[in-house]
């Protein structure tokens, strides 16, 4: 099984600040890289596929880059909605794999 | 709208079964994979298994091969999950998920049901 790691586990931030959020996978994936954005409660929302993709209704203050093995999810300016925990998954190979997340806080 | 509604919480005893429904809506239903993903508390998104509903044709991890087994009902654009010989460790919400298709063919779940809760407790 492809192993997916993020980092950081947790961060704090304001509002208006620009955050990165790193994943690695274990091996080559090339671009099959997406990322989610979890709400406490809620289903995860896909928000950028193959790992740049941004999806339709996503702000564009979200991008993703990387390939390979490794992989970012930037937020360029985080609004108050954007606290949440954010997920990367791999679908190169199943099984589909997630990271284990990253909670992004209010400072 | 697409919808993916799933059935209710279940609660269970060690060694039981459970069979969890997804019922999909506002697509073609044979169009599109669906897959199943469980989230146990503090842990992370867990794939376990996907269903053609054009043909049934599934795949499972391997972690649940002996356990899972997934079916659809074309008539009712409905797609069941049966685990089997439950235990504590699988409590967990599950989740159907619809798989689509991006760039370079990169699959990506893009509309999830709203989770069944399932405890498994003595």
């Amino acid at each position: 099984d492809i192993q997916m790691t993020q980092s950081p586990s947790s961060l704090s931030a304001s509002v208006g600040d620009r955050v990165t959020i790193t994943c690695r996978a274990s091996q080559s994936i090339s671009l099959y890289l997406n990322w989610y954005q979890q709400k406490p409660g809620k289903v995860p929302n896909l928000l950028i596929s193959a790992a740049s993709s941004l999806q339709s209704g996503v702000p564009s203050r979200f991008s993703g880059s990387g390939s390979g093995t490794d992989f970012t999810l930037t937020i360029s300016s985080l609004q108050p909605e954007d606290f949440a925990r954010y997920y990367c998954q791999q679908t190169y190979s199943i099984p589909f794999t997630f990271g284990p997340g990253t909670q992004v806080d209010i400072k | 709208q697409v919808q993916l509604v799933q059935s209710g919480p279940e609660v269970k005893k060690p060694g039981a079964s459970v069979k969890l429904s997804c019922k999909a809506s506002g697509y073609t239903f044979t169009n599109y994979f669906i897959h199943w993903v469980r989230q146990a508390p503090g842990q992370r998104l867990e794939w376990m298994a996907m269903i053609n509903p054009r043909d049934g044709s599934t795949t499972y991890a391997q972690k649940f091969q002996d356990r899972v087994t997934l079916t659809r009902d074309t008539a009712t654009s409905t797609v069941y999950m049966d685990l089997s010989s439950l235990r504590s460790e699988d409590t967990a919400v599950y989740n159907c998920a619809r798989e689509a298709r991006y760039n370079y063919g990169c699959q990506a779940f893009d509309y999830w049901g709203q989770g069944s809760l399932v405890s498994v407790s003595s």
